[in-house]
């Protein structure tokens, strides 16, 4: 199974928004409601951001969002704030008869 | 409040074994599937493994099957990772990892413990 891919680095300056992709196929991120985006600082365990496409745990500002079409996903970032600088993953399920999640490569936000 | 705290990591030679645990609390630990995922270093994340709530249940990632047991102790709140005929390329940060449903698994890993490094080098 092979990563999702999305871009290696994005950037914004604060108050701006910024969207990071993550493109699958149809057997995970086309196929299932099961996406998800973490953020990463560094030294830092992964925070979900996002489940389900667009959905938000309770905690994460509504500043964060995302959504899907076809096979790529996309986490946006809106009113760019200096803590959002990370790295942030996508993720999805990936089988149909097993428990199998696959992530995305990672990209780097930087706050310009 | 949610807690996972993982141990057992450090050096090991290729081809030997470690064994992880994670202890969990804060939460009804027999109701969530719970995940180890790894990081190499200055790499991505990478799922490894995952285990249903009753521990009927266990999957592997590919690069893993084979080598890895996961299993867990309800009656003790822990997880564990048995690893065995480790080779360089499973140096990383280990972490377990929560799944967000109830009694179901929604595929989202909502708490995530703080990570053990494992490496892996003669």
């Amino acid at each position: 199974q092979s990563a999702l891919t999305q871009p290696p680095s994005a950037s914004g300056s604060p108050g701006q928004s910024v969207t990071i992709s993550c493109t699958g196929t149809s057997s995970d991120v086309g196929g299932y409601k099961y996406v998800s985006w973490y953020q990463q600082h560094p030294g830092k365990a992964p925070k979900l951001m996002i489940y389900e496409v667009n959905k938000r745990p309770s905690g994460v500002p509504d500043r964060f969002s995302g959504s899907k079409s076809g096979n790529t996903a996309s986490l946006t970032v809106s009113g760019l704030q200096a803590e959002d600088e990370a790295d942030y993953y996508c993720s999805s399920y990936a089988g149909s008869n097993n428990f199998h999640v696959v992530f995305g490569e990672g990209t780097k936000l930087t706050v310009l | 409040e949610v807690q996972l705290v993982e141990s057992g990591g450090g050096l090991v030679q290729p081809g030997g074994s470690l064994r992880l645990s994670c202890a969990a609390s804060g939460f009804t630990f027999s109701s969530h599937a719970i995940n180890w995922v790894r990081q190499a270093p200055g790499k991505g994340l990478e799922w490894v493994s995952a285990i249903s709530g009753s521990g009927s249940s266990t999957y592997y990632a590919d690069s893993v099957k084979g080598r890895f047991t996961i299993s867990r102790d309800n009656s003790k709140n822990t997880l564990y990772l048995q690893m065995n005929s480790l080779r360089a390329e499973d140096t990383a940060v280990y972490y377990c990892a929560k799944d967000g449903g109830n009694l179901v698994v929604v595929y989202a890993m909502d708490y995530w413990g703080q990570g053990t490094l494992v490496t892996v080098s003669s």
